[in-house]
């Protein structure tokens, strides 16, 4: 069956780093994107970036263009994603998702268990 | 920028009744368009896709309609497991795609 195990939770102080694993099982890595989705507490889902496994491109939210980036790597099946000069706002459940469809995008079948970041000084 | 407006926010519903949840973008999104559903602690879980299109697993009694800019989840006849707080998001022309605000069914 399909898996997503994400890494565990973090504490962060602002102006920090964190990234953020995915191992992924049960199905073939390289022709599924992975996107990352955040969501801060009692807020709506907030979709964050793309990659697609097979061609290494991605795509990125614009109010995020230049903190985070995402990767996969396809020897180990896992995705990545790393943001930077970490806020308070910043603090929140981040998820890694794979898409429904082999080389589609946008709709997000399988769900990691999710990451929980804490920006705190 | 896109808008996702989902409504009502709240609604309280009795099991066995029917329930009627609404989601508007400000521009439009063809079929591009997804319901999930989340309960707390929980991920969310997609439900349906293309608009309409029911996800495996997900039980009959869950719906979609619409296309453009105007879409409707609507579930049949609640059971327990179905209290939740359920979010439309589009995946029309990204990045970004965006997610609604989320209605919360509550038990009445």
């Amino acid at each position: 069956q399909v898996q997503l195990v994400q890494s565990g939770n973090e504490v962060k102080k602002p102006g920090a780093s964190v990234k953020v694993s995915c191992k992924t099982s049960g199905y073939t890595f390289y022709d599924y994107g992975i996107d990352w989705v955040r969501q801060a507490p009692g807020q709506g889902p907030e979709w964050m970036g793309w990659i697609g496994p097979y061609n290494g491109n991605t795509k990125y939210a614009q109010k995020l263009q230049g903190r985070v980036t995402v990767t996969a790597d396809t020897s180990t099946n896992t995705a990545y994603m790393e943001l930077r000069s970490l806020t308070s706002d910043d603090t929140a459940m981040y998820y890694c998702v794979r898409e429904r469809r082999a080389y589609g995008a946008g709709v997000f079948s399988y769900w990691g268990q999710g990451t929980l970041i804490t920006v705190s000084s | 920028e896109m808008v996702m407006t989902q409504s009502p926010a709240t609604l309280s519903v009795s099991p066995g009744e029917g329930a009627t949840l609404s989601c508007r973008t400000s521009q439009s999104v063809g079929t591009n368009l997804a319901w999930y559903q989340q309960k707390p602690g929980q991920a969310p879980r997609l439900l349906i896709y293309s608009a309409s299109s029911r996800a495996t697993g997900t039980p009959a009694r869950f719906s979609g309609s619409g296309s453009g800019t105007e879409f409707t989840l609507t579930i049949s006849s609640l059971q327990s497991e179905d209290f939740a707080v359920y979010y439309c998001q589009h995946y029309n022309n990204w990045p970004p795609w965006m997610f609604g605000q989320g209605t919360k069914v509550e038990m009445k």
